[in-house]
């Protein structure tokens, strides 16, 4: 089955620190695979999707990632940490048979110190 | 334009008593997804809808979960005979049809059961 592992629960980074959240997938066909962010008290936004185009993604608010096939991994990167980013990330990999519909990862939430 | 709504934001029900949520998607979406987010199981997926075709329900916990679509539009998800692990936030998405689509969430709605 689709399946995405999220490495560390909880992942605290100083503001201007390089932010790398953890994602690594299992898939039995080429998967599609996306980030999603949760801020407190809001809906799930989509932060940036890989789907079997470039290998390095770039999302909204200056996230990216990169699909390493050889790795099974979908890591989400920002240079550069600000407040404003501390929320909880979902890796998600598409479901197999099930349409279009999502696997979550359990998240990752990302804390922001001055 | 209007986004994902849900109703009601919250909700709150006595163990054996069954509720109705309800997902109005952006308008033109084909697809439509109820998601489960709750502290012990993350983001779990529930059911799926596309257009006219039987909808995949492969994440119903349990008979007593069901949902319909009507006029390919509103959704509404029914929880018969709720038991207390039911309490979670139930999620609702819409997206164009393939996978590549973003699946745009709503807020959610709050079921507590107590």
């Amino acid at each position: 089955a689709q399946s995405v592992t999220q490495l560390g629960s909880h992942v605290s980074v100083s503001e201007g620190a390089l932010v790398l959240l953890r994602c690594n997938y299992s898939s039995s066909v080429p998967p599609y695979l996306f980030w999603y962010v949760q801020y407190p008290n809001q809906g799930l936004q989509l932060l940036l999707k890989y789907t079997s185009a470039a290998t390095l993604v770039k999302g909204i608010n200056g996230f990216e990632a990169e699909f390493k096939k050889s790795e099974t991994s979908f890591h989400l990167t920002k240079p550069s940490a600000h407040m404003s980013d501390a929320a909880e990330y979902f890796c998600a990999v598409n479901r197999p048979n099930s349409g279009y519909a999502l696997n979550f990862g359990k998240g990752t939430s990302l804390l922001v110190t001055p | 334009g209007a986004g994902v709504s849900q109703s009601p934001s919250n909700k709150v029900t006595e163990k054996g008593k069954d509720v109705e949520l309800r997902c109005d998607p952006i308008s033109g979406h084909t697809a439509l997804y109820w998601y489960r987010q709750s502290l012990g199981q993350g983001l779990e997926f529930l059911i799926y809808f596309q257009g006219n075709s039987a909808p995949d329900k492969s994440g119903l916990p349990s008979d007593r979960f069901s949902a319909e679509r009507t006029g390919g539009s509103v959704s509404t998800l029914t929880i018969q005979r709720t038991q207390q692990e039911d309490s979670a936030v139930y999620l609702c998405a819409s997206s164009q049809q393939g996978a590549s689509y973003e699946q745009y969430f709503g807020p959610g709605t709050r079921l507590t059961v107590t």
